[in-house]
């Protein structure tokens, strides 16, 4: 059964600096891998996708990750944090056969930027 | 990509009752998914709703608590039955939507939900 993990359900940052995010996931077929954001009181965003396509895979807002089957891993980047960039972010996995089916999501890491 | 119409936005309800929250895409979809999300915490599926066959529930998650019902490919309904404060969480719904830069999934706004 495929499962993600989030390491780390804190991270904060100073403005600038970079931004890392770890995920790791455990999946029995090739995985669909998945960063969201939630600002507050809002809804889901999609930050970027990994559909097998190129490991290294660039999202909105300077995000990108980049897959790692060695380690199982799809840690977010994004080199210079900005305020605006404070939030809730969710690694997920698709357990369909392509990109759809259900998603397991992860526990979230809260991303704070301090000025 | 699809639009979902997630209703009600929000509702503070006494315990006993019972909410109904509707979800209305503006494409047809085959798979439906209803995601609690407790505060502070991630996303939990609750279910799968495929149209013509029966919701299937994630584990500690029963038909009893949270019936579903999914009459065409466009609406969805989740209803949270005999509530308790333990159900105030966010409820959202999402779809399927392989057309569009959603990366193959869409969510719907959420209904925040408090029990009294």
């Amino acid at each position: 059964a495929q499962s993600v993990t989030q390491l780390g359900s804190h991270v904060s940052v100073s403005e600038g600096a970079l931004v890392l995010l770890r995920c790791n996931y455990s999946s029995s077929v090739p995985p669909y891998l998945f960063w969201y954001v939630q600002y507050p009181n809002q809804g889901l965003q999609l930050l970027l996708k990994y559909t097998s396509a190129a490991t290294l895979v660039k999202g909105i807002n300077g995000f990108e990750a980049e897959f790692k089957k060695s380690e199982t891993s799809f840690h977010l980047t994004k080199p210079s944090a900005h305020m605006s960039d404070a939030a809730e972010y969710f690694c997920a996995v698709s357990t369909g056969s392509s990109n759809t089916g259900k998603l397991i999501f992860g526990q979230g890491t809260t991303l704070q930027v301090k000025p | 990509s699809a639009v979902i119409s997630q209703k009600p936005s929000r509702d503070i309800c006494q315990r006993g009752t019972s909410l109904t929250i509707q979800c209305q895409v503006d494409s047809q979809v085959t798979m439906m998914f209803w995601y609690r999300q407790q505060p502070g915490q991630s996303l939990t599926l609750i279910a799968t709703a495929n149209q013509g066959s029966e919701a299937t529930y994630e584990s500690g998650f029963v038909i009893d608590k949270f019936p579903i019902s999914r009459p065409n490919l466009t609406f969805s309904t989740l209803t949270v039955s005999n509530m308790s404060p333990e159900d105030s969480s966010i409820y959202l719904c999402s779809v399927e939507d392989l057309g569009g830069d959603t990366g193959g999934y869409t969510f719907g706004s959420g209904t925040r939900l408090t029990v009294v």
